[in-house]
């Protein structure tokens, strides 16, 4: 079975830089498999913050970027600010089927 | 501005139905592909399914979970996206997403709360 791989937490320093990662069991990430990233701040819904890579949507900041790194996708988030305090899903299209990951929970302390 | 307002979310029995609505506004429906996510409370986002547009056949995916259970269909006449949910299990307790992307944007409504009692 398929499963998309995500860091469980992270924890970054306001102002540091952060690198979140995105695998895939059985088989490396590309740019085929569209890789997006969602943000959920407590009590909110979901806004997408980067899709097909490193497209990023309307109003996020350049702070936030998508890219393959290695056999996964990535996404980096610099000058970490306190309100950076979220769950991070990425989301897989494998095939027509789209799949996400378990989320990572960033700190910002 | 784009705008998605789900509805239709509400308690019911396991082995229930029930139908989910996405009203759409502030973008050409007829050409964007829209889906379904869910969150069960406390849990991570789950792809539900996704629906192409006419003119690709609307064309529907399914996760395998609700697979034979659910139907996504699509009105371009009134923009709205709906989830037709039958045989409902307790698992399928959750949030429900309409979410798309739009001119390399994407959008997510404010979700809508379905509570599968047993």
């Amino acid at each position: 079975q398929t499963v998309v791989t995500q860091e469980p937490s992270f924890s970054v320093s306001p102002g540091g830089t952060v690198t979140l990662t995105c695998g895939l069991s059985f088989d490396s990430v590309s740019t085929s498999h569209y890789p997006t990233w969602c943000q959920q701040s407590p009590g909110q819904a979901p806004r997408t913050l980067v899709h097909t890579t490193n497209i990023r949507s309307s109003g996020v900041p350049d702070r936030f970027s998508g890219s393959i790194l290695g056999n996964k996708a990535a996404l980096t988030i610099t000058g970490a600010r306190a309100d950076d305090e979220s769950d991070y899903y990425c989301v897989l299209m494998i095939g027509d089927i789209s799949l996400f990951g378990g989320g990572t929970r960033l700190t910002v302390l | 501005d784009v705008q998605l307002v789900e509805s239709g979310g509400g308690l019911v029995k396991a082995g229930g139905s029930l139908r989910l609505s996405c009203a759409a506004s502030g973008f050409t429906f007829n050409n964007a592909w829209m889906n379904w996510i869910r969150q069960a409370p406390g849990k991570g986002l789950e792809w539900v399914g996704r629906i192409k547009t006419k003119a690709e056949g609307e064309t529907t995916y399914y996760a395998a979970v609700v697979k034979g259970r659910f139907t996504i269909s699509r009105d371009d006449s009134q923009n709205t996206l709906y989830l037709q949910m039958h045989n409902l299990e307790t698992e399928d307790t959750a949030v429900y997403y309409c979410v798309t992307v739009v001119d390399s944007s994407g959008y997510w409504g404010q979700g809508t709360l379905v509570s599968v009692s047993s």
